[in-house]
């Protein structure tokens, strides 16, 4: 089982449209990452947490530490938000450096 | 520089030559780290830079690949007698220190061994 898991894996969505992206791991963490990552390859860092709610415009990321996991939640989709969108952690245990990576989660979000 | 530049952005090179991939971070992070994303597949750590400490080197695939960065500058990524394996995108990204502090990352380096 993968320490670090994202659902759904494919996501298709009709602009406008409320998205949430969910990941869970299985670690004790000191931080969680969400970064978003476009069709042509570039990788955008969107959130760190490490508790708590963070909110960026139309992207809110939330985390549960006792429950170990967060959510990536999009408000007002638009086909511009099409992307990957990855999780990834850090773990306590590790190097500070060190991170876990979820397999993504992709985005299409029709006009 | 206002983000962190890679170069090249693709290179095409023939199996069993080497190449030479090329990271500029952001001025005043210290820490760097280089991934290969293989297509379809998530990120793979390769090695990491922290100032002038000795580099992680423990996620290079094999002794064909090896990276150098001279103090808090440029990095550059030598992978030797190329593979068709080789063949990813390779992203390198920076940050302030580390700890739980945010990473810039490149666009990345398409490298295809024909």
């Amino acid at each position: 089982k993968n320490e670090v898991e994202q659902s759904p894996q494919n996501l298709t969505a009709q602009e406008g449209e409320f998205i949430t992206i969910n990941c869970s791991y299985s670690v004790g963490i000191s931080a969680l990452h969400w970064l978003q990552q476009h069709p042509g390859g570039g990788i955008v860092s969107l959130f760190m947490l490490s508790s708590g709610k963070k909110k960026h415009g139309r992207l809110i990321a939330t985390i549960n530490i006792q429950e170990k996991h967060s959510s990536l939640h999009i408000t007002a989709s638009h086909p511009r938000d099409s992307a990957v969108y990855i999780c990834a952690v850090r773990r306590r245990s590790d190097s500070n450096y060190q991170l876990i990576w979820g397999a993504g989660t992709k985005l299409i979000i029709k006009p | 520089g206002a983000g962190v530049s890679q170069s090249p952005s693709n290179k095409v090179t023939e199996k069993g030559k080497d190449v030479e991939l090329r990271c500029d971070p952001i001025s005043g992070h210290t820490a760097l780290y280089w991934y290969r994303q293989r297509l379809g597949q998530g990120l793979e750590f390769l090695i990491y830079f922290q100032g002038n400490s000795a580099p992680d080197k423990s996620g290079l695939p094999s002794d064909r690949f090896s990276a150098e960065r001279t103090g808090e500058s440029v990095s550059t990524l030598t992978i030797q007698r190329t593979q068709q394996e080789d063949s990813a995108v390779y992203l390198c990204a920076s940050s302030f220190r580390t700890g739980n502090y945010g990473y810039t990352f490149g666009s990345g380096t398409r490298l295809t061994v024909v």
